[in-house]
Formats: structure tokens, C-alpha cells, sequence
């Protein structure tokens, strides 16, 4: 079975421009949950959203967002993007909204520059 | 949710019993303490899970105390491939938990030949 799958794998932009992150997470999983990580910290969690629905968010601003998809596949959106954007971005997927155990994908490496 | 608090860094030599132990003080009744594993460049990959006194699986064991204010993870007989960060998670793994889960820094574990 394939495991979460995360597109793209790198991605280089520019200060002010926006990016979208793609997650398809495990086939009958229907949360996904979107974490930041930067070079030398531990994840730090955005979204997470179960059935279409956003069911948690994290400490980011607006410029923030995201979405679920009937096929439960989702995407991160990052507008008007900041030089500390620059980061590791991860999606787990579960199969319910209770987080016993969370499957990571390897994550889009972006960079702002 | 309980903060952890976790050794920085930890050096062993391939084939002994490595033990990393995570203080978790303000760890509540419905809390459940989780740990990750996560190589450079990919996501976390859950390890182990346990409530109270020992678990055992496949790669890893969990020792917990009665007072449940820490908690120590054993992997035996360490390889070069166990050269990874290793992060302890406190939270509430129930029902209406909104899949946000709390990394710290985590341990970096550094095997040597």
C-alpha cells in the first residue's frame, strides 16, 4: 500500500508569492493534518482537517490555509510568502480525527528566497 | 497538553541498549505518551505508545512509571540505522482530540560503529 505521498518534493519561490502544497494521504485515512518544520526544530502543527472539515489550528497567521477534498487529499496554501516560510512541510494522515497514530509523508521542502 | 522535557543529544556504539527518558511532570489523567522517530529529509515515523508500565513491540520498548511523571524509551541493540531524532509526545488520545500533537526538540541519537 502506498504511504502519504506529498507533492511537490522541493520547491524554490520568491518573497511575496504563494505556493501550494498537495497531500494524498493513505488510502481509507480521512484526517490529515499539516505540520511546519525548521532546520533544527521538532514539527510544529498548522491544520488538521477530518471529513472535509477543519478540526484544529495552530498558532500561524491567515496568510495560512488550507483544504480537504472528497477523495480526502489536501492541500496548504501559503500566500504573500516570507523569507521564515523557508521550511520542511509535512502531512500525517490518521484514520479518524483522533491522533493514535499519525503516518507522515517525507514532506516539500520550501524555500523562499 | 503536558510539555516534555528530553536530553539534547545522545551518543552510543552499535549493539547496546540505548534508553532515552523524557520528563513529562504536568502529564494528565487522559494522557497518553507517544514517541516518533524521524530521519533528515522525511517525516516522523511512530514508534511506540503506552499509558502506563511497559509495552513492548517489535523495535522498541516503553517504560513507564506509576507516578507517570516520565518515561524512558529502550531500543536494544542499536545499529547505525538507529542514528535518527527521537521525539516523546504528551497528549490526549481520545475521542474529540483534534489531532494536534506537541514535538519539543526531540533527542538526537548518534550511533557509532
Amino acid at each position: 500500500d502506498a504511504g502519504v505521498t506529498q507533492s511537490p518534493t522541493h520547491l524554490i519561490k520568491t518573497r511575496g508569492q504563494q505556493v501550494t502544497l498537495r497531500c494524498s494521504p493513505i488510502s481509507g485515512h480521512k484526517s490529515v493534518s499539516w505540520y511546519q518544520q525548521v532546520l533544527g526544530q521538532g514539527p510544529q502543527f498548522i491544520f488538521q482537517y477530518y471529513e472535509k472539515e477543519e478540526r484544529g489550528r495552530g498558532n500561524f497567521p491567515d496568510r495560512f490555509s488550507a483544504r480537504q477534498f472528497p477523495n480526502y487529499s489536501s492541500e496548504l496554501n501559503v500566500n504573500a510568502l516570507l523569507l521564515g516560510d523557508s521550511a520542511l512541510y509535512l502531512c500525517a494522515s490518521s484514520l479518524w480525527r483522533n491522533n493514535e497514530k499519525l503516518f507522515f509523508g517525507s514532506g516539500t521542502q520550501l524555500s523562499v528566497l | 497538553l503536558a510539555k516534555t522535557t528530553q536530553p539534547i543529544s545522545m551518543d552510543s556504539y552499535e549493539g547496546q541498549e540505548v534508553n532515552i527518558t523524557c520528563s513529562h511532570n504536568n502529564i494528565a489523567t487522559n494522557d497518553y505518551i507517544t514517541w516518533y522517530q524521524q530521519f533528515p529529509s522525511q517525516g516522523p515515523r511512530f514508534i511506540i505508545q503506552g499509558y502506563k508500565t511497559k509495552v513492548t513491540n517489535e523495535v522498541a520498548s516503553l517504560f513507564i512509571p506509576a507516578d507517570r511523571k516520565s518515561s524512558t524509551l529502550s531500543l536494544p541493540r542499536v545499529s547505525l540505522s538507529d542514528t535518527a531524532v527521537y521525539y516523546c509526545l504528551v497528549g490526549d488520545m481520545g475521542s474529540g482530540n483534534t489531532g494536534k500533537l506537541i514535538f519539543g526538540q526531540g533527542t538526537t541519537l548518534q550511533v557509532k560503529p
